[in-house]
C-alpha cells in the first residue's frame, strides 16, 4: 500500500521569505501523480501544484515550485515570497492510475504553515 | 461555474439518528469519492465510485453507506451515527482522465 509522510507538523515563516515543506512517499508503482493541496481556514481544499512521475521537469505555479526526486521518493514544496494568504494547512497527496487514479488519493497528515507579518 | 456542492456544511446530531450528507457535481465526472479529515490523521478515503451503480470501499468504510443512482450525485449515509464519526467530511470528483480531484466545501459533522 502507498504511504505519504509529512514530517513537519507545523512550520512558520516571515512574510516575503522562502519556505520548503517536505513530503516523502512509498510506492512500488512507476506511474503516478503527486499533489500539494492547500487548506486555508475556510476549509476548502485547493490544488496548489501537480507533478506527473514520468516528467523529469519539476512543476512550477507562480510562487510555488516542487523538488521532485523520484529515486529518493521525495516531493517537497517551495513557497517563494511568502504572503499572509499562504497561511494554511498543506497536504501532500499521491495517486496511481493502477491503484484507483485520482478518485483514490492517499494523503499525508499535513503541515500547518503560518506566515508572520 | 464548475463545482462540487455538499450539504449541509454544518450538522450536529445525536447518536443513532440516521443522516445523509449530499454531494453533487456539475462537471459530468465519472469518479466521485468521500473522505473524512481528522486532526493529525490527514484525509482518509471512506468510499469511492467509478460510475453509476459502481462503488467500492476506501480505507475507513465502517459505519457508512453510499449510493450512486445518478452520475452527478453521491450521497453519504450514516445509518446509526456514533461520536467517533464526528469529523470533517469532503466529497470529491474527477474526470475519466483521473489526473485531478475537485473537492466540495466540506461538512463539519458533530455526533453527540
Amino acid at each position: 500500500a502507498q504511504t505519504v509522510t509529512q514530517s513537519q507538523p507545523e512550520m512558520s515563516v516571515q512574510e516575503a521569505e522562502t519556505v520548503t515543506l517536505s513530503c516523502t512517499y512509498d510506492t512500488s508503482e512507476s506511474n503516478y501523480y503527486l499533489f500539494w493541496y492547500k487548506q486555508p481556514p475556510s476549509r476548502q481544499m485547493i490544488l496548489v501544484i501537480r507533478q506527473e512521475a514520468y516528467k523529469q521537469q519539476n512543476a512550477t505555479e507562480n510562487r510555488f515550485s516542487v523538488n521532485f526526486q523520484k529515486a529518493a521518493k521525495s516531493f517537497s514544496l517551495k513557497i517563494s515570497d511568502s504572503q499572509l494568504g499562504d497561511t494554511a494547512m498543506y497536504f501532500c497527496a499521491f495517486s496511481s492510475p493502477t491503484q484507483g487514479g485520482s478518485e483514490k488519493l492517499v494523503f499525508g497528515k499535513g503541515t500547518k504553515l503560518t506566515v508572520n507579518p | 461555474e464548475a463545482q462540487v456542492t455538499q450539504n449541509p456544511r454544518y450538522l450536529i446530531t445525536v447518536t443513532g439518528k440516521k443522516l445523509t450528507v449530499t454531494c453533487s457535481q456539475n462537471m459530468n465526472h465519472e469518479y466521485m469519492s468521500w473522505y473524512r479529515q481528522d486532526p493529525g490523521l490527514g484525509l482518509r478515503q471512506i468510499y469511492y465510485s467509478m460510475n453509476v451503480e459502481v462503488t467500492d470501499k476506501g480505507d475507513v468504510p465502517e459505519g457508512y453507506k453510499v449510493s450512486r443512482k445518478e452520475k452527478r450525485n453521491f450521497p453519504l449515509i450514516l445509518e446509526s451515527p456514533s461520536p467517533n464519526q464526528t469529523s470533517l467530511y469532503f466529497c470529491a470528483s474527477s474526470s475519466q482522465f483521473r489526473t485531478e480531484a475537485f473537492f466540495g466545501q466540506g461538512t463539519r459533522l458533530t455526533v453527540v
